[in-house]
């Protein structure tokens, strides 16, 4: 079946890198994505990756794919007070349809 | 208006009212979902529309109704709901839901409570 994990808190200062993990079951999904959720709003895609490439950077966001550990994880450099919202991985699943299935989410708490 | 709109953003109802909640995208596109984010589970898929036709239904109960009169707009007709189902309800859109990497873009939700 498909699942996918992440761990459910993170806490960092200000200035800091932050590394959000997640672990995803099917292989043969083919884009995996990251969702920011700030309270009391929906999801905002940040970034997204084909499962062809072993990293993506796009400006503070480095997202990293090990497709042999089925292991994805998310670094913001220099992490601010308004990064701190719940964020969600989710793997593309399969068919025909584009669904996409979510983790859990992981809190992350910036200290100022 | 851009992006996903969805009204009302807070519901609170009787469990044998009927109420709907509604979904506008303005993004042109021709795929639209419904979402159910209860606390501390995963998000989950409820249905999806490709071009006004359902194309999943993901083993929701029949007291979850859902419309799409067209691209643009997604209904979920609401009745005889369970305390269960106090959760935020989240609509999607990409532009189409069949071609894989359309990433999905979403409103900020209706935040539902069941008395």
């Amino acid at each position: 079946g498909e699942d996918v994990e992440q761990s459910l808190f993170l806490s960092v200062r200000e200035g800091d890198s932050s590394v959000i993990n997640c672990t995803y079951t099917d292989s043969s999904s083919t884009y995996l994505y990251w969702y920011k959720q700030e309270p009391g709003a929906g999801l905002q895609l940040l970034t997204y990756i084909f499962s062809n490439m072993d990293m993506k950077q796009d400006q503070r966001l480095t997202v990293l794919l090990n497709k042999k550990d089925k292991h994805l994880s998310l670094r913001i450099a220099d992490t601010q007070t308004g990064d701190s919202a719940i964020y969600f991985c989710a793997e593309r699943g399969g068919g025909a349809t584009n669904k996409l299935i979510f983790g859990t989410g992981t809190l992350l708490a910036v200290q100022p | 208006e851009t992006g996903v709109t969805q009204t009302p953003r807070h519901l609170v109802m009787g469990m044998t009212n009927k109420k709907s909640l509604k979904c506008e995208q303005h993004l042109g596109h021709n795929a639209m979902y419904w979402y159910k984010q209860s606390a501390k589970k995963p998000l989950e898929l409820m249905f999806v529309y490709n071009f006004k036709e359902q194309t999943e239904n993901n083993s929701v109960p029949s007291r979850f109704s859902p419309e799409c009169p067209n691209s643009s707009h997604l209904f979920l007709h609401l009745h005889t709901l369970q305390p269960e189902d106090s959760a935020l309800y989240l609509c999607a859109s990409s532009q189409d839901g069949s071609v894989i990497n359309q990433p999905q873009h979403f409103g900020d939700g209706t935040r539902l409570s069941i008395l």
